[in-house]
């Protein structure tokens, strides 16, 4: 049951370009929608969200971008900087789901310097 | 600034043994998740707790789960008589309200052998 999918399991990208990571989505139901940041034997870290009555959000150097006709989201990470390095996670939540989030299966990106 | 913490970090135990995975969420927040990632696959929901009762719970969240909220800053996961495949990282996480940015903690890597 693949409700979230990112199908690029990793992303290489030179520092101070720009990470553009996609998530897709099957559920029409979910009306939130979340970025995380993940390093190795750590939590999910909190990045960056967007509910469904828009279509993009910006803080600092993270932007995500939401069509909803195409059920399709991406963060954008301008500029890039090796610290950014992680595993990326996009996830969505429905309203009348008891707030669950539903996980895609992770970017891994690498920013070199 | 506040954070959901969990103990132990990593709980080795045998096959067929209970044991109890403990979390303190963020203080303000009344929503509570437990999730799971086991090695090399994406994180799955697995219950949301409101209110002192269950709100939602996945396929994976059977009888032999149970959550708790035993004093006012608790929240733990017990695991009845664990198996092999229960091995994974456990994850907490707190939010208000639900269904938007959820917090979650370091983890707890649970070894069943």
């Amino acid at each position: 049951d693949q409700q979230v999918k990112q199908n690029s399991p990793s992303l290489s990208v030179q520092e101070g370009r720009i990470s553009i990571l996609n998530c897709d989505y099957t559920n029409s139901m979910f009306d939130y929608f979340l970025w995380y940041k993940k390093y190795p034997a750590e939590g999910p870290t909190f990045l960056i969200s967007i509910s469904s009555i828009k279509d993009k959000n910006e803080d600092g150097r993270f932007t995500v971008f939401l069509n909803k006709s195409a059920k399709h989201l991406s963060l954008h990470i301008v500029p890039s900087q090796p610290g950014d390095s992680a595993v990326y996670f996009c996830a969505a939540s429905a309203y009348n789901q008891g707030g669950k989030l539903i996980f895609g299966q992770g970017t891994e990106l690498s920013v070199k310097p | 600034e506040p954070e959901v913490t969990q103990t132990p970090s990593h709980q080795v135990t045998q096959m067929g043994q209970e044991v109890i995975l403990r979390c303190v969420p963020i203080s303000n927040h009344l929503y509570f998740y437990w999730y799971r990632q086991i090695l090399g696959q994406k994180v799955e929901f697995l219950v949301s707790f409101y209110n002192n009762e269950i709100s939602e719970k996945s396929e994976i969240f059977d009888d032999q789960f149970s959550v708790e909220r035993p004093d006012g800053s608790n929240f733990t996961l017990k695991i009845r008589s664990t198996k092999l495949e229960d091995s994974a990282m456990y994850f907490c996480a707190s939010s208000d309200p639900p269904g938007h940015e959820q917090y979650f903690g370091p983890g707890t890597r649970l070894t069943v052998t």
